[in-house]
């Protein structure tokens, strides 16, 4: 069974650019969530889909960051404009269901200069 | 989210030592995991736990859900070269869309 693919998987960009993610969670997985993950620290959720719909985005920077899963499989995460601060890895993963094992994608490393 | 403390920091220890690392929570969660993260990777499950004082074992690795529903730990027994990574605990807090909340990680290295 194939993983979670992430691309591309790795990004540097300078601020004020703007610049998107790509995540094809596993097969059949309806929840699907974005983490960030900066360097020394555990990955922080983005948000949260359930098919194609937003379940939890309490933490996403709304003012500079969007996510969408328009047809409840693939999803994009962009930034506009990016921030120094965003320089992280940016991870998805994937689940059968809310409440099941989250399986993760490799992430894709983003370097803001 | 709520804040998980995960201790130690690092670790750094002799191929066949064991090593044990621990996660506790000002609040309740309803699933503690533990996962391994090598360098350009993703995340990978190692250890579920679903029940307050369930003790599992995956090989080498035992981890405990707390009594309390407030702490876990997670052993290795025999420690290898291919241990090496940073080790996260993770839990899913009883309400909102059963998101992961993340310790900071233990960083394990162990020399042969």
């Amino acid at each position: 069974e194939a993983g979670v693919a992430q691309s591309p998987r790795y990004k540097i960009i300078e601020k004020r650019q703007s610049v998107a993610f790509w995540c094809n969670p596993i097969s059949g997985h309806a929840t699907l969530y974005w983490y960030q993950q900066i360097l020394g620290q555990g990955p922080k959720l983005l948000i949260q889909f359930q098919n194609n719909g937003v379940v939890d985005d309490s933490q996403l920077p709304k003012d500079r960051f969007s996510a969408e899963r328009l047809k409840g499989v693939d999803s994009t995460l962009k930034i506009q404009p990016a921030k120094l601060e965003d320089s992280a890895v940016y991870l998805c993963a994937s689940s059968p269901g809310q409440q099941e094992t989250q399986y993760f994608g490799p992430g894709t490393r983003l370097l803001v200069l | 989210g709520q804040q998980l403390n995960q201790s130690p920091q690092s670790m750094f220890i002799q191929e066949g030592e064991d090593v044990s690392m621990n996660c506790t929570s000002s609040s309740i969660f309803n699933t503690w995991l533990w996962y391994k993260q090598e360098p350009g990777e993703g995340p990978v499950l190692l250890i579920a736990l679903y029940k307050a004082g369930e003790l599992t074992s995956n090989g080498r690795l035992t981890a405990q859900f707390g009594i309390t529903r407030k702490d876990s730990f997670l052993n290795i027994s025999a420690s290898i070269p291919s241990d090496v990574g940073i080790y996260f605990c993770a839990g899913q807090p009883p309400y909102s869309g059963y998101a992961l909340n993340f310790g900071k990680g233990t960083s394990l290295l162990v020399t042969p």
